[in-house]
This record gives structure tokens, sequence and C-alpha cells, in this order.
């Protein structure tokens, strides 16, 4: 089946420093992946659609230039959160879909978490 | 009124029960529903995954979604231990081809030995 390969898978990081997380399809093109966040008991909520070879596209709300997306491949996203802050700790999940295959769902990483002291 | 409604849970059964899992929706342009099962510290794992009204079964799980009543269900047969985890149902508009999905809150199921 399908995989989506999230790295780091947790890491801890001082209030003002910036954190580079990466997502990674690994029997498959995305030409599109997406970025969630989501809180400890809750639901996942969209922040970005990441898109290969332009700009992502960010939801209402989330700071693009607090978070950084780039689509450098065919199989490669990466998240930057900049100059993080306490509250930006989260736990962060990509997920993509095979392009080439009509109607295919999304499959997920196992996700990041991030911890901003 | 949330457009995806799921009750939370937690949901405690013995192993071997049957368990049923639900979700109501809001927007009738949903046609593409999913289940995903989410271990603790993990992403999600792809589960189910219809289009339109109807069942779908695989091993021991089966899916149904009635858009009439905007309701989808998923049913786990001869629960086990490992099946403790959160199920999150997942509906869009379009095909999968979009991150749009609208996640419900999620159930959290535990199956006790």
């Amino acid at each position: 089946g399908a995989v989506v390969s999230q790295h780091p898978s947790r890491v801890i990081c001082k209030s003002g420093t910036s954190v580079k997380i990466e997502c990674r399809s690994l029997d498959f093109q995305a030409t599109t992946m997406f970025w969630y966040r989501q809180f400890p008991k809750k639901s996942l909520m969209l922040m970005a659609t990441s898109n290969e070879g332009s700009k992502a596209t960010y939801e209402q709300g989330v700071e693009k230039d607090k978070f950084l997306i780039n689509h450098a491949s065919l199989t490669l996203s990466t998240l930057t959160v900049t100059s993080a802050h306490p509250e930006d700790s989260s736990f962060y999940i990509c997920s993509a879909r095979d392009s080439s295959a009509l109607n295919s769902p999304l499959h997920f990483g196992n996700g990041t978490r991030l911890t901003v002291t | 009124q949330k457009e995806v409604e799921q009750d939370p849970g937690p949901l405690s059964v013995p192993e071997g029960a049957i368990v049923s899992l639900n979700c109501t929706y809001s927007n009738s342009a949903f046609q593409y529903f999913m289940w995903y099962r989410q271990y603790s510290r993990k992403g999600p794992e792809l589960l189910m995954y219809t289009y339109s009204s109807g069942n779908k079964e695989d091993g021991r799980f089966t899916a149904q979604v009635d858009k009439s009543s905007k309701y989808i269900s998923l049913f786990i047969r001869d629960s086990q231990p490992s099946d403790s985890a959160t199920y999150l149902c997942a509906m869009s508009s379009v095909s999968g081809n979009t991150g749009k999905l609208i996640f419900g809150q999620g159930t959290t199921l535990q199956v006790k030995p």
C-alpha cells in the first residue's frame, strides 16, 4: 500500500528557533501534499496544501510566513516552523495521494510531535 | 452546527464484541467517505474508503453509508485488544484529490481482553 514517511517523529526546540519537518511519499508520486495540525483529543485541522513546483495554499488563519512550505519534488514536501513559540507545540501530520491513480484516498505520515520550550 | 459530528467516547467493550462507530454530517454534497484508525502518537491509517451510499466489507470491518440520512457507520466484528485506538471518520465533496477532508472529532475505542 501507499506509504508516506515523515521525519522527524519527535523534536524539541527552543523558543525562537526554526524546525523543518519532511514528508516523503515512498512508493508513489504526489503533485499535492497536505499538512495538518492536531491538538490533544482534537481532530485534524488542515493547515495548507503543498503543490509541487508552485506556492502552497494556506487555510484561513494560518500564517504563511510562520509555516513555510516547500514542495521541491514529486515525492518530498517540507514544513518549516519559523521562530517557534510554545503555542506552536503540537502534532503535525502530512498526507498525500497517488497522483497517477484516479480517486485514490489520502494516506498519512506518522506525524511529528513538536515541543517548543 | 459542525459539519461532521462524531461521539468522542470513550467507548469500552469486551474482546469479541461487535463495535459500532457512527458519524452524522450536514453537507449533502459529501460523496466520499473514509474511516481512519489512529493509534496514540501515530498518524491516521486508512481503514475504509467508500463512494456514495452502500456497504463495503473488508475482513472484520464493514462501512455503511446512508446519504439519505446523512449517516455513516463503521462496524468491527470480533473486536480485539489491538483494535483499541481512535477512529476518525472523514468525508469530502470531491474525489480524494483534495486535502480538504472534513474530519469528525474521533471516537476512542478500548477493547478489553
